[in-house]
């Protein structure tokens, strides 16, 4: 399996403050993605890359921004946190262009108080 | 754009009953992958099982199996055998194909609920 981890695991932070959470992987997979989690809504798409500095935008993009510095890393970053966005975050990597399917992380619960 | 639909929020099983959850999809597409999800309470995502459009045989990974009927879109998960480790929300999900592009990304449903009891 491929090695994804995100940090930090849990967070609780104060609307209007910006927020940076990782994921990293061990591989050199090319496509990474930041979902997040709501009841009632499933995962929803925020963004995701298909190499280094290349990214683009999700379902529901509004209010985050991405980078990509490097192969192995992919921040999400609010850079202004509202409660709104309070939720679980998952960033998932595609180990596999031809057959399809994601390997998630752990997720980073979020709270915007 | 594609959608995917879970009709049953909750859903609940006797332990070695078997059980299966809906799903519906829409896509003018007639290639695509279609995937089940585990999310147990721990929160990990789990892939169950994946579905190739092109395939005409449903999939199986032991207790687990599909009933796929493309000409309906619809995709159920069939759980027999079931576990008290079965119980988690569950998450169908689509994809279409994607070579080289920037495209290719999963579409989820809203999830079911599933509790095991004993």
């Amino acid at each position: 399996d491929a090695g994804i981890t995100q940090s930090p695991r849990h967070k609780v932070t104060e609307t209007g403050t910006p927020v940076t959470l990782r994921c990293h992987q061990t591989e050199n997979h090319r496509y990474m993605y930041w979902y997040r989690q709501d009841p009632g809504h499933g995962l929803r798409l925020i963004h995701y890359s298909y190499g280094v500095k290349d990214t683009d935008k999700g379902e529901v993009s509004d209010g985050y921004s991405v980078s990509r510095s490097k192969t192995e890393d992919f921040l999400l970053t609010l850079e202004s946190a509202t409660s709104s966005q309070t939720s679980v975050y998952f960033c998932a990597i595609r180990e596999s262009e031809r057959v399809g399917g994601y390997t998630f992380g752990s997720g980073t619960r979020l709270t915007v108080v | 754009a594609q959608t995917v639909t879970q009709s049953q929020p909750e859903m609940s099983v006797q332990e070695a009953e078997t059980v299966t959850l809906s799903c519906t999809y829409d896509t003018s597409e007639s290639n695509y992958y279609l995937f089940w999800y585990k999310q147990p309470p721990s929160r990990q995502m789990i892939l169950v099982i994946r579905q190739e459009a092109y395939k005409q045989q449903n999939a199986t990974e032991n207790r687990f199996s599909v009933n796929f009927q493309k000409a309906a879109k619809s995709f159920s998960l069939k759980i027999s055998d079931s576990q008290l480790g079965d119980t988690a929300m569950y998450f169908c999900a689509f994809m279409k194909p994607n070579y080289g592009g920037s495209q290719g990304n999963l579409i989820f449903g809203k999830g079911t609920k599933l509790s095991v009891k004993p």
